[in-house]
């Protein structure tokens, strides 16, 4: 299984603020056939699933603010959140979706300073 | 816009099989080439996946729990089932269904059902 690790695993910023968030995956996730990574991010908030954030590393799923953003290639990705609003506190995963099984990051909770 | 709904016993004994079913509503299971998956998060913890069915029935199952699951399809009911067997304690778990975002065949999940929570005592 690829392993996907994450950091830090937690971080507090203040209002307004930007919020890096980092993941490594033990292998490249790069997919030749389209020279995409396959790099997933989520943004879990309390007693709620996950939201899916961005895919393919940095394609940003409709609906979500233009703030969160994705980059990285191969094996190390980053999520940021450009301007941090209060709404934005929860944990975040990154996953891998090159091979089987999935795989998800343990996570990174975001706090306000 | 596709809705997906746990259900099942909240509570199951250790060595029994756990047992949920995910009902869909806003769209047909066997209209599409989507994946249907299950995935649990521990207390506190990240995310596993379970595995993932096909409207066809074909079926793909994460080798840390093969053996022990079963993952089916009812086209007729709208649904999709989880049968995990001779559960323990480290079996407790929020249990997720999910459907990928498109029918690209790519494992990014685009919907979520609520999660319920089964515990193993």
């Amino acid at each position: 299984d690829i392993v996907m690790t994450q950091s830090p695993d937690s971080l507090a910023v203040s209002l307004g603020e930007r919020a890096t968030i980092n993941c490594k995956s033990s292998q490249s996730v790069l997919y030749s056939s389209n020279n995409k990574n396959s790099l997933a991010w989520y943004q879990q908030k309390p007693g709620q699933p996950p939201k899916l954030l961005t895919y393919w590393a940095s394609t940003r799923e409709s609906g979500v603010p233009d703030r969160f953003s994705g980059s990285g290639s191969e094996t190390d990705f980053t999520l940021t959140i450009s301007s941090l609003q209060a709404e934005d506190v929860a944990v975040y995963f990154c996953q891998q979706y090159y091979s089987s099984p999935p795989t998800f990051g343990q996570g990174t909770k975001v706090e306000i300073k | 816009q596709v809705q997906l709904q746990e259900s099942g016993p909240g509570l199951v004994k250790p060595s029994q099989t756990l047992s949920l079913t995910c009902t869909v509503s806003g769209g047909s299971i066997s209209s599409g080439a989507y994946y249907w998956s299950w995935i649990r998060q521990h207390p506190g913890k990240g995310l596993e996946w379970i595995g993932y069915v096909y409207h066809s029935g074909s079926t793909y199952y994460n080798p840390s729990l093969r053996g022990r699951v079963i993952i089916s399809v009812d086209t007729s009911k709208n649904h999709f089932s989880l049968r995990l067997s001779s559960v323990t304690a480290a079996d407790t778990a929020v249990y997720y269904c999910a459907r990928d975002r498109d029918s690209s065949g790519f494992s990014v999940l685009g919907y979520w059902g609520q999660g319920t929570l089964v515990t193993v005592s």
